[in-house]
């Protein structure tokens, strides 16, 4: 069974571009959410989705957005970069919207703003 | 919102010691609890996790963790460990009434020694 996949590994983006990170959510795994990881904050929560719907939305300024589309795949989209979202940027699935699973996360595209 | 402490940020061991890990959370309602590992240059992985019923949860690689809802903890334990958990180790709370999103401790690094 394929995990989480997500595209593309490594990015390089400038300041002040607009970057599309996609996820493939483990096959049958409906619910899909994305994390940020830097050394200085930790692990903070993005989106979540479910059945195309955001579900919930962490404390990250509008630049961040996201969708889900009708086969479960996810992206997330940084609008006009800065330095501070340099970051890896983590995709999560599990199969259904209810809390008694445990997330399943992907290897995580890693995101260089310069 | 719910936070998550993870008091030790390093810890270093020789092999066939044992391990126990501190987490503790704010948060005063119903919470799910979840360990994740990250060894190096991989995803994280679910190493165990805490919905209801026994405070004592055991998860795979030999690791258990014990749900103290007085104390507000959950801490990680292994008997014995082997230089292969040298990893980086998450505990993660997800709030019942808040989605499926989790807050995550800032994560204790474990280095075993040979």
């Amino acid at each position: 069974k394929a995990g989480v996949t997500q595209t593309p590994r490594y990015l390089i983006k400038t300041r002040g571009q607009q970057v599309t990170l996609s996820c493939s959510p483990i096959s049958g795994h409906r619910s899909v959410s994305w994390y940020q990881q830097t050394p200085g904050q930790g692990l903070q929560f993005l989106f979540e989705y479910f059945s195309e719907t955001q579900r919930n939305k962490g404390n990250f300024p509008g630049r961040f957005s996201g969708r889900q589309f009708s086969n479960s795949r996810s992206e997330m989209n940084v609008s006009t970069l800065e330095l501070g979202d340099s970051a890896l940027y983590l995709c999560a699935s599990k199969p259904g919207a209810g809390p008694d699973y445990g997330y399943t996360f992907g290897s995580g595209t890693r995101l260089t703003v310069v | 919102a719910q936070s998550v402490s993870q008091h030790n940020h390093h810890v270093i061991l020789s092999e066939a010691a044992s391990l126990e890990l501190g987490c503790n959370y704010s948060y005063g309602g119903t919470v799910n609890l979840f360990w994740y590992v990250q060894y190096p240059g991989q995803h994280l992985q679910l190493l165990l996790k805490y919905f209801s019923g026994d405070p004592l949860v055991k998860g795979i690689k030999g690791f258990e963790a014990e749900f103290i809802k007085s104390k507000f903890s959950f801490n990680l334990r292994k008997p014995s460990v082997q230089w292969s958990d040298t990893a980086e180790y998450f505990c993660a709370v997800n709030a019942v009434n808040a989605g499926n999103m989790l807050t995550f401790g800032g994560g204790t690094r474990l280095m075993v020694k040979p």
